[in-house]
């Protein structure tokens, strides 16, 4: 079974500043996709960013960029200048290539705070 | 605007009382899914359906169940609600087909389940 870690319960950035995500996953699986969701409080959860396994490149929409080490399991977001409007929890998830409706497995997020 | 939504928004049940939430799409995706996530953790599949097709996880309670009539809609019922079951309910939806080559799921605002 695959696993996600976020070893960060909480991290906390200056706006305007650039902060990274921590996240790492355990698979057998050479083929799979990998996520970042950011649920902001009381509010639902939206997709951030997403990785194709395959694809070397990283992934970037925006301020928003990921470091994807297929080696070595690891999966971190970049938030470039950052915005108070970047509060909330970031969880990052994957997804295996198999199937049609395969299932999210998230990690247990990542609590970030925009101080001014 | 093409969305997940999801009703009610806050449900308060008492112990043991059935309750059934409400999750509805209009982008017409082939895959529902219901998710449970309890304070400061992250969602955890109870079931999907692929088309009419249910799929449930191997750890979910048989206290829970789902249905769907129709491609737009999808409920959860909740049969005898403990007080464990108090939880945030998300409903996501995903495309069955490739999009872009990615099943991203979207998601809905949530129903939040007060057992008393």
């Amino acid at each position: 079974a695959q696993t996600v870690t976020q070893s960060q319960p909480e991290m906390s950035v200056q706006e305007a500043e650039t902060v990274t995500l921590s996240c790492t996953y355990d698979t057998s699986e050479s083929d799979y996709y990998l996520f970042w969701y950011k649920q902001p409080p009381s509010r639902q959860m939206i997709l951030v960013i997403r990785q194709e396994a395959y694809k070397q490149q990283n992934a970037t929409e925006n301020r928003f960029s990921v470091n994807f080490q297929k080696a070595a399991k690891s999966f971190s977001l970049k938030i470039s200048d950052s915005q108070l409007g970047d509060a909330a929890m970031y969880f990052c998830a994957y997804r295996s290539a198999r199937g049609t409706a395969s299932k999210l497995t998230f990690g247990t997020g990542t609590r970030l705070q925009v101080t001014l | 605007d093409a969305m997940v939504i999801q009703n009610p928004r806050y449900q308060v049940t008492q112990f043991g009382k059935p309750v059934t939430l409400s999750c509805s799409q209009t982008l017409n995706h082939n895959v529902m899914y219901w998710y449970q996530q309890k304070s400061s953790q992250a969602p955890k599949l109870l079931f999907h359906y692929y088309d009419k097709d249910f799929n449930n996880e191997a750890d979910t309670p048989d206290n829970f169940q789902s249905r769907r009539p129709n491609t737009s809609f999808c409920f959860l019922d909740i049969r005898s609600p403990g007080l464990g079951d108090a939880a945030m309910y998300l409903c996501a939806t995903s495309s069955g087909e490739t999009s872009g080559g990615i099943y991203t799921q979207y998601f809905g605002p949530g129903t939040r389940l007060t057992v008393l």
